[in-house]
C-alpha cells in the first residue's frame, strides 16, 4: 500500500528556533515529492523535489530529498509566528496523483 | 499565477439533501481536476480525478453514486454530495492542472456541515 508518513505530527517551538520536519514515503511509480503549507484554507505550494541530494531553498525554508532512503526533510530557520501552519508532504505518483502525508502541525509561540 | 476558486466556501445542509460544490479555474484551462476530502486534523484524501468531457475516476472506497462529479468544461468541475449524512461533513478541496503543467493548483476549499 502506498503511504507517506510525516513526523512529528505536532510541534511547538519558540519564535527564532529552527525546526526540521520529516517525511518518509513508500509509493510506487514515484515522480517527485512536494511540500505544502496549509493555514486555514487550501494548501499553498512550497517546494517540489525530484532529484536526490539537491537542496531547494526559499528564504528561511529549505528542503532536500533522499531517494535512496525514501525521505525528505523541510527545514525552517529563525521561525516566526507566521510560520504556524500545517505542513503537508505529498508524493506525485505517476503523472498526476498526489498521495499526502498526515501533516505536521507547527505552532510558533512568541 | 493560476487561480482556482470554489463555491460555496461554506455550506450547511440537512441530512438527506444534496449539495453541489463548484470548482473553477479562473485564468487557465484545466484538463484535469481533482477532488479531495479532509477531515479535521487529518490529511487530504483524494476522492476522484476528473478529465474534461469524460467520466471521473474514483479512488477505492469512494462511492461514485454518492459523490457525483461532472467536468463539463475546461474551467468548471462540480461535486454533488447526494443524500448527505452527518458523516459527510468535511472540508472538500479541489485542485486543477493545465495541459502543460503537472503542478496542481488548489482551490480555497468548501466546508460542508450536514445536520
Amino acid at each position: 500500500e502506498d503511504k507517506v508518513v510525516q513526523s512529528p505530527l505536532s510541534l511547538v517551538v519558540h519564535e527564532g528556533d529552527t525546526v526540521t520536519l520529516n517525511c518518509s514515503y513508500e509509493v510506487t511509480n514515484f515522480r517527485s515529492l512536494l511540500w505544502y503549507k496549509q493555514e486555514k484554507k487550501a494548501p499553498t505550494f512550497l517546494f517540489m523535489l525530484t532529484s536526490s541530494g539537491i537542496e531547494k531553498k526559499s528564504g528561511r525554508l529549505s528542503s532536500i530529498l533522499d531517494k535512496k532512503e525514501l525521505f525528505s526533510i523541510l527545514n525552517i530557520t529563525a521561525t516566526q509566528t507566521g510560520d504556524s501552519a500545517i505542513y503537508l508532504c505529498a508524493v506525485l505518483q505517476g503523472a498526476q496523483k498526489l498521495v499526502f502525508g498526515q501533516g505536521t502541525r507547527l505552532t510558533i509561540n512568541p | 499565477g493560476a487561480v482556482v476558486s470554489q463555491h460555496p466556501s461554506w455550506v450547511i445542509c440537512k441530512s438527506g439533501t444534496s449539495v453541489k460544490i463548484e470548482c473553477r479555474s479562473l485564468d487557465f484551462q484545466a484538463t484535469t481536476m481533482f477532488w479531495y476530502r479532509q477531515f479535521p486534523k487529518q490529511s487530504l484524501m483524494l476522492m476522484a480525478t476528473s478529465n474534461e468531457g469524460s467520466k471521473a475516476t474514483y479512488e477505492q472506497g469512494v462511492e461514485k453514486d454518492k459523490f457525483l462529479i461532472n467536468h463539463a468544461s475546461l474551467t468548471l468541475s462540480t461535486l454533488t454530495v447526494t443524500s448527505a449524512h452527518p458523516e459527510d461533513s468535511s472540508f472538500y478541496i479541489c485542485s486543477a492542472i493545465g495541459e502543460s503543467s503537472y503542478e496542481q493548483y488548489f482551490g480555497p476549499g468548501t466546508r460542508l456541515t450536514v445536520t
